[in-house]
């Protein structure tokens, strides 16, 4: 399966600042990869859809101007939290779509704390 | 917006028995999955089941689907404290992006030594 790593694992940051997170296909070139968010205890949301070399497609009520998503290359794609705020906490996760069976694989994870 | 709803939220039980956690979800699908999260981490893949097979096994896990009444179960059997995580079922759902995968609640398993 894919290996996916992401980075950086938990960042902690001053409301108003821009937090950028990097996540990686290691060993499979990804066309495709998507962004959830996920609060305590709760499920994960899905906020986005990343596409190498396009626009990436935001779901329904997610901010594209406060969640630049940017996927420039097949391995990398970036999501960039824009002055973020206090309720911007969360646990962020990216995956990757691994061939033909649409299971995804997972990156560890970045916990945002705005304070 | 979640695909599914999963039950039970949260299931404590001793190491060695049973966890039957269920799954319901909403539209057509071409196939379920089962995730498994530990806390403070990505999620991992544990299995797949087609919309045409009925019931799957990998180990100690068994997953059944019932698409008539758009539901699935996971069933951990013998299970161990190890097994301590958030279980989630997912489905892919085909839009103008291509596939997206939706997620359930999630159920908070607790397996006591």
């Amino acid at each position: 399966g894919a290996v996916v790593s992401q980075h950086p694992s938990w960042v902690i940051c001053k409301s108003g600042t821009s937090v950028k997170i990097e996540c990686r296909s290691l060993d499979f070139q990804a066309t495709t990869m998507f962004w959830y968010r996920q609060f305590p205890k709760q499920s994960l949301m899905l906020m986005a859809t990343s596409n190498e070399g396009s626009k990436a497609t935001y779901e329904q009520g997610v901010e594209k101007d406060k969640f630049l998503i940017n996927h420039a290359s097949l391995t990398l794609s970036t999501l960039t939290v824009t002055s973020a705020h206090p309720e911007d906490s969360s646990f962020y996760i990216c995956s990757v779509r691994g061939g033909v069976e649409e299971k995804l694989f997972f990156g560890s994870g970045t916990q945002l704390s705005v304070l | 917006s979640q695909q599914g709803e999963e039950d039970p939220q949260a299931l404590s039980i001793q190491e060695g028995e049973n966890a039957t956690m269920n799954c319901s979800y909403k539209t057509s699908i071409n196939n379920l999955q089962w995730y498994r999260q530990n806390s403070g981490r990505g999620l991992v893949h544990l299995i797949l089941i087609r919309s045409n097979e009925r019931e799957k096994h990998s180990g100690r896990l068994r997953v059944t689907l019932d698409t008539s009444k758009k539901s699935s179960s996971l069933l951990i059997t013998a299970s161990r404290a190890a097994d301590t995580a958030s279980y989630f079922c997912a489905t892919a759902l085909l839009n103008t992006g291509g596939f997206k995968t939706i997620f359930g609640a999630g159920t908070r398993l607790f397996v006591k030594a």
